[in-house]
């Protein structure tokens, strides 16, 4: 595509309820990551993929995240049992070869917790 | 880990004046410096970058600066204007990690 493709766009959900996002990266890009926007704040990171592996995952703030990514293409980031703090935009981002080269951020999706 | 700090947290100025955005990072390996604006509701897009063996890089009305001795680099707009407006950050990475980490963000405001 022409650009990253992350849905939805928004999503609210009820607490303890389970929650996937999808990224759809630009076509040829082998990295892909994940990074979480609360409100009015930075950029945290949470998970590289290199390919279909993830080479480093230290950023995942519990073990109710988790990610996966098939075909070296599309990921989907997982919360399970969603909490209130969980909230945040959730930005995708890929690169063709990792960070020496430029990344592209999707438009992100709004995730609310109630 | 790496650490990286923004200032200002939010910066007024008038059209036409100059703007600075200032960080700094903690790791000495790090050896790539990108900027990002985020307009609202949109994603982080790249603006400028550059990486540890230079110390300066231009493009139009934008400059980065690097002091890598200090671990410290700063991004430059000149002759603002409005559309200028949005929140900049900057982050830093080594090839090592590969991952960005992000300062806090600045909101620049350009008064017409």
């Amino acid at each position: 595509g022409a650009g990253v493709s992350q849905s939805p766009s928004n999503k609210v959900t009820e607490k303890g309820k389970d929650v996937e996002l999808r990224c759809d990266p630009i076509s040829g890009h082998t990295a892909l990551y994940w990074y979480r926007q609360s409100l009015g704040q930075g950029l945290e990171f949470l998970i590289y993929f290199q390919g279909n592996s993830a080479p480093d995952k230290s950023g995942l703030p519990s073990d109710r995240f988790s990610a996966e990514r098939t075909g070296g293409s599309v990921s989907t980031l997982t919360i399970q049992r969603t909490q209130q703090e969980d909230s945040a935009v959730y930005l995708c981002a890929s690169s063709f070869q990792g960070l020496s080269t430029e990344a592209f951020f999707g438009q992100g999706t709004r995730l609310t917790v109630v | 880990g790496e650490n990286v700090e923004q200032h200002p947290s939010t910066l007024s100025v008038q059209e036409g004046d100059s703007a600075v955005i200032k960080c700094t990072y903690s790791d000495s390996a790090s050896n790539y410096f990108p900027w990002y604006k985020q307009e609202l509701g949109k994603g982080p897009q790249l603006i400028i970058d550059i990486r540890s063996n230079v110390g300066e890089k231009k493009d139009q009305r934008i400059a980065v600066t690097l002091n890598k001795t200090a671990k410290h680099f700063s991004l430059h707009i000149t002759e603002t204007q409005p559309e200028d407006s949005a929140v900049y950050f900057c982050a830093a990475s080594k090839d090592s990690s590969y991952k960005l980490i992000f300062g806090s963000g600045t909101r620049l405001l350009v008064r017409p």
